[in-house]
């Protein structure tokens, strides 16, 4: 089924530990977005690239990596995890860079750092 | 890039209608209004968008009044299944989710 894929689905790091979020889309779309939502909140914006190429940082960057590594797929990096970076990660992806025609979420990435 | 504010929780019965009424005192002029909805340990789905007046879609009608400063979704005759958090976003790029509106239905 076309649209937004993030792997893993679920993991639990050390406190220190690295790891990197993967996401990748298949509907061709030029911007794509990571986003973390912590339990009983919105989400938040962490990273976005608005087109192959760049990256940007949001609204809670400091903590995250990331990188555009071709048009499908972007991925966040957690370089030294800690527990206030327990959250829910959403990717995201939409056509133009625009709200035009909505953003499209995957299934989302559950990490527990303890 | 404008705030938004909704209530924070509504309640309804299945086949009764919802409206859930967003203020965007801020917006701007090219910012578009897009409501999202969300289900427990899923990623938001988005719902509907317009820029002025009224859209309406399969899902829902969303009215937006000439100032653009509030809009409102309308979901007709909600079931059960219609039980989420709903985000009003306004912009046209890195959008900003608040905490949303949480709708209960009730049988």
């Amino acid at each position: 089924n076309a649209g937004v894929t993030q792997t893993p689905k679920f993991q639990v790091l050390k406190t220190g530990q690295s790891m990197t979020l993967q996401c990748a889309q298949d509907m061709n779309h030029n911007s794509m977005y990571w986003y973390r939502q912590d339990p009983g909140m919105g989400l938040r914006l962490i990273y976005y690239s608005a087109s192959e190429g760049t990256t940007d940082k949001g609204e809670v960057p400091n903590g995250y990596n990331v990188s555009r590594l071709n048009k499908r797929e972007f991925s966040l990096r957690l370089e030294s995890a800690a527990p206030s970076q327990t959250s829910v990660y959403f990717c995201a992806s939409s056509a133009d860079g625009t709200a035009n025609y909505g953003y499209t979420f995957g299934s989302g990435t559950r990490l527990t750092v303890v | 890039l404008a705030k938004t504010t909704q209530p924070i929780s509504m309640d309804s019965y299945e086949g009764q209608e919802v409206n859930i009424t967003c203020s965007h005192n801020n917006i701007a002029t090219n910012d578009y209004i897009t409501w999202y909805q969300q289900f427990p340990s899923q990623g938001p789905r988005f719902i509907i968008q317009g820029y002025k007046t009224k859209v309406t879609n399969e899902v829902a009608s969303l009215f937006i009044p000439a100032d653009r400063k509030s809009s409102t979704l309308s979901l007709p005759r909600v079931s059960l299944s219609d039980t989420a958090v709903y985000y009003c976003l306004v912009g046209i790029d890195k959008l900003i989710f608040g905490t949303g509106t949480r709708l209960q239905v009730f049988p």
